[in-house]
């Protein structure tokens, strides 16, 4: 298994920009996350996945847009790049929704809006 | 709503001494709790879970931590730090309050391992 992907892993964006962070799972999980990672800050939750065709917004949802059209994939998209949006992103997988299970993370996506 | 705090940014240790990394949660119910490790530049790895099982969980790598509902604390340590364990660590909160599944992460605390 190749567990967790992500692309790209190093992105440099101008303002007003959009693009798409790519992360797929081969480990059949129902339940998907991203999260911005920003110093001193821990992990906070954008948008998060419990099955394909159902998603919802996490902490700080506001700039970014998901969907779920396979139980593998779940690509995060930049409406309009801005310079807050500066950050590592990660996406995480987990066998269910239930609190109890671990999730799996990637290896992240580091980007740079100037 | 859950909350975790991590009590020290750092902790700096010399290798083949003990660890002791500090997390206390706040919580409406009874969470799962984690702590999971990132090496720099890399994604997080799952070191323990506690889910309502036994109170002292171990984990890889040497970890463990225990549960302490009365003192809503979950502290990870590790008896003698070598210097790969160099890295962040995150303890992490999850409940499901109403259905939803939303972990909160602590800030994390910064090992560093002195020769």
């Amino acid at each position: 298994n190749a567990g967790v992907t992500q692309t790209p892993k190093f992105q440099v964006l101008k303002t007003g920009q959009s693009m798409t962070l790519q992360c797929a799972q081969d480990m059949n999980h129902e339940y998907m996350s991203w999260y911005r990672q920003d110093p001193g800050m821990g992990l906070r939750l954008i948008h998060y996945s419990v099955g394909a065709g159902i998603t919802d917004q996490g902490e700080v949802p506001n700039g970014y847009n998901v969907s779920r059209s396979t139980t593998e994939d779940f690509p995060l998209r930049l409406l309009s790049a801005a310079p807050s949006q500066t950050s590592v992103y990660f996406c995480a997988s987990s066998y269910s929704r239930q609190a109890r299970n671990e999730q799996y993370f990637g290896p992240g996506t580091r980007l740079t809006v100037t | 709503a859950q909350s975790v705090t991590q009590l020290d940014s750092h902790v700096s240790v010399s290798e083949g001494t003990p660890v002791l990394l500090r997390c206390n949660y706040s919580s409406s119910y009874s969470p799962s709790l984690f702590w999971y490790v990132q090496h720099p530049n890399k994604g997080l790895q799952l070191l323990l879970k506690y889910t309502s099982a036994a109170t002292l969980v171990k984990g890889i790598n040497g970890f463990e931590a225990e549960f302490k509902k009365s003192e809503t604390s979950f502290h990870l340590t590790k008896p003698s730090a070598h210097m790969s364990d160099a890295a962040e660590y995150f303890c992490v909160a999850s409940e499901r309050p109403g259905g939803s599944y939303i972990p909160t992460f602590g800030r994390g605390t910064s090992l560093i391992v002195h020769p």
